[in-house]
């Protein structure tokens, strides 16, 4: 069993649809990290979370640390939030190593 | 602010060879991580170094190896390069513990 999971793997939603991508993890954290990456470039960091909710735009970031799990809300989707959302949590000490989910393929549809 | 930024953009080598890909921290940031991410996987984290030394590994044999210079870029080494090495190659800057910026493009290797 992967350290982090993801779901979906591949979601595809029509546009304005509100969007949920979960993850969950199964080791102890200190921050968990949203990040999206498009095709062919960058890796963009969206959120680090360490408790509670975070907003910004259209996307909101939820953590819940005692059930060890968090969600990534899309809200009024639109075709350029295609993207893959990757899930990766910071584990261990002073080495700042991250664990990666295998990501969630989003398709939004005009 | 000066980002990260990674070089080369694109690499097509043979199996046996040896490759080296470099990384341009942040500004302000004297750390590095590399990772690794194969076709349809998430990244795998390769090692970090921090100050020039070693600071952390991931599950990666010895023929990965890296190095990071006074100015705290850093270069990522594979030698003998196998078929599996074929992967986006990502490089992370961070200034400490909470955050890290992520390079401008994973750097495609392929074999």
């Amino acid at each position: 069993k992967n350290e982090v999971e993801q779901s979906p793997q591949n979601l595809t939603a029509q546009e304005g649809e509100f969007i949920t991508i979960n993850c969950s993890y199964s080791v102890g954290i200190s921050a968990l990290h949203w990040l999206q990456q498009h095709p062919g470039g960058g890796i963009v960091s969206l959120f680090m979370l360490s408790s509670g909710k975070k907003k910004h735009g259209r996307l909101i970031a939820t953590i819940n640390i005692q059930e060890k799990h968090s969600s990534l809300h899309i809200t009024a989707s639109h075709p350029r939030d295609s993207a893959v959302y990757i899930c990766a949590v910071k584990y261990g000490g002073s080495n700042y190593q991250l664990i990666w989910g295998a990501g969630t393929k989003l398709i939004i549809k005009p | 602010e000066t980002g990260v930024t990674q070089s080369p953009t694109h690499l097509i080598k043979t199996r046996g060879q040896q490759v080296t890909l470099r990384c341009s921290s942040q500004s302000g940031h004297n750390t590095v991580s590399w990772y690794q991410q194969a076709l349809g996987q998430g990244p795998q984290f390769i090692f970090q170094y921090y100050r020039e030394e070693e600071n952390g590994r991931g599950n990666f044999p010895p023929r990965f190896s890296g190095l990071q210079f006074p100015n705290y870029s850093s270069e990522l080494n594979v030698n003998a390069l196998e078929l599996d090495d074929s992967a986006l190659y990502l490089c992370a800057s961070s200034r400490g513990p909470e955050t890290q910026s992520f390079g401008p493009g994973p750097r495609r290797l392929v074999l």
